[in-house]
């Protein structure tokens, strides 16, 4: 069975700072790989996915995230992060080879000081 | 194009009573799911649907029966709600799995259970 995991909670940078944020998944085939965005009190929004090829995946907001097979990462990444970026991340894997089965980590707060 | 909509927003329930959640999606998406949303567990898949009229468990599908009547709409219903069913509840809704497809998230349904 796949599994994700996002080793930080809680995370805490400084407006204008550079952002990352950790996940490592388990899964026996090539992976689906998935980072969301939840607002308080709002739905998860898509940032970005991974299916294959190119290895760094730009997304919406100026993220990015980019694949290692050989450390079993999806790591998300942006050069300088604003107030608004103030969220819960999760990152997730599609199962059986598809996208239709997502297995969710358990999400990394991020809270940006001013 | 609202896409997805869940009702109602938030509900208090007793324990014991009955309640049905509806979401719906206008985008003429195959595939429906519901997840539950807990503190340090991510989200976890209740149950999906592959197309009108079809059903099937997620993860966690004790406590909780689902419909697909219309193409359009999965409904969740809890027949006698226990207080380990407070959550806030996700539905999502994808197309048919091409390897490609991303789940488009509703903005939630905060149940307590007393």
């Amino acid at each position: 069975a796949q599994s994700v995991t996002q080793p930080d909670i809680h995370i805490t940078v400084s407006e204008g700072a550079s952002l990352e944020l950790r996940c490592n998944y388990s899964y026996g085939a090539t992976p689906y790989l998935f980072w969301y965005v939840q607002s308080p009190g709002q739905g998860l929004q898509l940032l970005l996915k991974y299916f294959s090829g190119d290895t760094l995946v730009q997304g919406i907001k100026g993220f990015e995230a980019e694949f290692k097979r050989s450390q079993s990462s999806f790591n998300l990444r942006k050069p300088s992060v604003h107030w608004s970026d103030a969220a819960e991340y999760f990152c997730a894997v599609g199962a059986g080879g598809t996208a239709s089965k997502l297995t969710f980590g358990t999400g990394t707060r991020l809270q940006v000081t001013l | 194009n609202a896409g997805v909509t869940q009702t109602p927003k938030f509900r208090v329930l007793k324990t014991g009573q009955s309640m049905t959640l509806l979401c719906a999606q206008d985008m003429n998406h195959e595939y429906m799911y519901w997840y539950r949303q807990d503190p340090g567990m991510g989200l976890r898949l209740i149950h999906y649907s592959v197309g009108e009229g079809t059903t099937a468990k997620g993860e966690v599908p004790d406590g909780y029966n689902v419909s697909r009547l219309k193409k359009q709409n999965f409904l969740l219903g809890l027949e006698s709600a226990a207080p380990s069913q407070t959550s806030v509840y996700f539905c999502a809704s994808s197309t048919q799995p091409t390897g490609l497809e991303t789940q488009y998230f509703g903005p939630g349904t905060r149940l307590l259970v007393l």
